[in-house]
């Protein structure tokens, strides 16, 4: 089982719509998980961070965590064309190791 | 507004020669990591450094190696190329531990070994 492990997608969804893009991970001591944004040929930009069951909402983006499941998940509402890039998923280690583990990433595009 | 800037941008080796991929941040960031990306994968983490002097493996190190002198620098030194060493490398800074706190990255080094 991968440790971070989301849909490759191709994920496409109508300008106006939710885009929703799941993730799910194996270490149950991971306390940290970060959305990254990575446009085509272009460096990873973080999106949002979430620490606590729930949700959290930024503008139109909703992270969702569920501990207990071991799931994450990026809701975007009112998809834009300019919101088609790979959304890479990753969560804090535990323990000491102090690293990032990334999920390969969910490819999104918005159809105008 | 550089934050953290990666040269070269492209660059082609032949099986066996060296290189140094070259990271510098202005940022006053203690943490500084290499990661390479390659298609259709997520990073993968090959060293990482606390602070200047401190550096330690990640989960791919092996065929790379790295120094930090200073705070700006961590250099990405790779020795004797190979085919399998072909990928994006992405050098990142944070201000805490990156696990705990946004990262930013450089714009990536695209390295093709032939």
């Amino acid at each position: 089982q991968k440790e971070v492990e989301q849909n490759s997608g191709p994920l496409s969804v109508p300008e106006g719509a939710i885009a929703s893009l799941n993730c799910t991970y194996s270490d149950r001591g991971s306390q940290s998980f970060f959305w990254y944004r990575q446009y085509s040929g272009k460096s990873p930009e973080l999106i949002m961070f979430i620490y606590s069951n729930g949700d959290k909402e930024d503008g139109r983006f909703t992270a969702q965590l569920n501990k207990a499941s071991q799931y994450v998940s990026l809701l975007i509402r009112d998809s834009q064309p300019s919101d088609s890039a790979t959304y890479l998923c990753a969560r804090g280690s535990s323990g000491s190791a102090r690293q990032l583990t990334f999920g390969s990433g969910t490819q999104l595009t918005v159809l105008p | 507004n550089a934050g953290v800037t990666q040269t070269p941008k492209f660059r082609i080796l032949k099986i066996g020669q060296s290189m140094t991929l070259q990271c510098t941040q202005d940022m006053n960031h203690n943490y500084m990591y290499w990661y390479r990306q390659d298609p259709g994968m997520g990073l993968k983490l090959i060293y990482y450094s606390v602070g200047a002097g401190i550096t330690d493996k990640g989960e791919v190190p092996n065929g790379y190696n790295v120094s930090r002198s200073t705070t700006e620098d961590f250099p990405l030194r790779l020795e004797l190329a190979a085919p399998s060493q072909t990928s994006v490398y992405f050098c990142a800074s944070s201000l805490q531990n990156i696990r705990d706190t946004e990262a930013f990255f450089g714009q990536g080094t695209r390295l093709t070994v032939v």
